[in-house]
């Protein structure tokens, strides 16, 4: 069965860091591009990063770009996503997706929610 | 890296259909026919229903088609059924391993 299960959620004061893992299962992580995309807690989901098959190829939203970053370990089979100088506006239930096609994410995690307050 | 524009609702009866707009630029929606659309149930992760403006995953019904003309993409829901009572994004494609998803559109079937 294909799976994806986020950790690393939480309560961060302002200013704080976080670092998400996504793990992967039931199929070849290594083949696939990966994403995280966040909704903030009842509104819309909003697209924060893309990460190729091997990490060279990469992308961010405008409103996290300088402060994420995402990486993979495909020896693991985890998807990572480093959170800095996090702000209230980055309180949100955090998925990762995959790739299946370009841009059609197939396969998404249950979520886990990031909370920012002090 | 602005929201792609979507009708915050849309509703239909049973039976019949519904049509969600996706307005973009050529930046992204115009840009790329890399348009895809999701559909979210509360408390639940969202669902791929469509993928390159028009293409379905396996499973997912023929009551669900996709189109794009100029800077908009469209979903149209036919034969409306109480279980697509849902809350349905588009998103696109921006260059530059960029992406971009609407604002969602809540979808009550009457």
């Amino acid at each position: 069965e294909v799976q994806l299960v986020e950790s690393g959620g939480g309560l961060v004061q302002p200013g704080g860091s976080l670092r998400l893992s996504c793990a992967a299962s039931g199929f070849a992580f290594s083949g696939f591009w990966m994403h995280w995309v966040r909704q903030d807690p009842g509104k819309g989901l909003v697209w924060v990063s893309r990460i190729n098959h091997d990490g060279s190829g990469i992308g961010y939203a405008d409103s996290v770009r300088g402060r994420f970053t995402i990486t993979r370990d495909n020896a693991k089979n985890t998807l990572y996503l480093q959170m800095n100088s996090l702000g209230a506006e980055d309180t949100a239930v955090y998925y990762c997706a995959r790739e299946a096609i370009p841009f059609g994410l197939d396969c998404w995690g249950q979520g886990t929610l990031v909370t920012v307050s002090s | 890296q602005s929201a792609l524009t979507q009708p915050p609702s849309a509703s239909g009866s049973p039976g019949q259909s519904v049509t969600i707009s996706c307005a973009g630029t050529s930046s992204d929606v115009g840009g790329f026919n890399y348009v895809s659309w999701y559909q979210q149930h509360p408390g639940k992760a969202p669902k791929l229903m469509i993928y390159e403006v028009n293409k379905r995953p396996s499973g997912v019904p023929d009551r669900f088609s996709g189109s794009k003309s100029g800077n908009t993409a469209s979903l149209t829901v036919s034969g409306l059924q109480a279980e697509d009572e849902a809350d349905y994004y588009c998103s696109s494609y921006a260059g530059s391993n960029i992406g971009v998803f609407g604002e969602g559109t809540k979808l009550t079937v009457l």
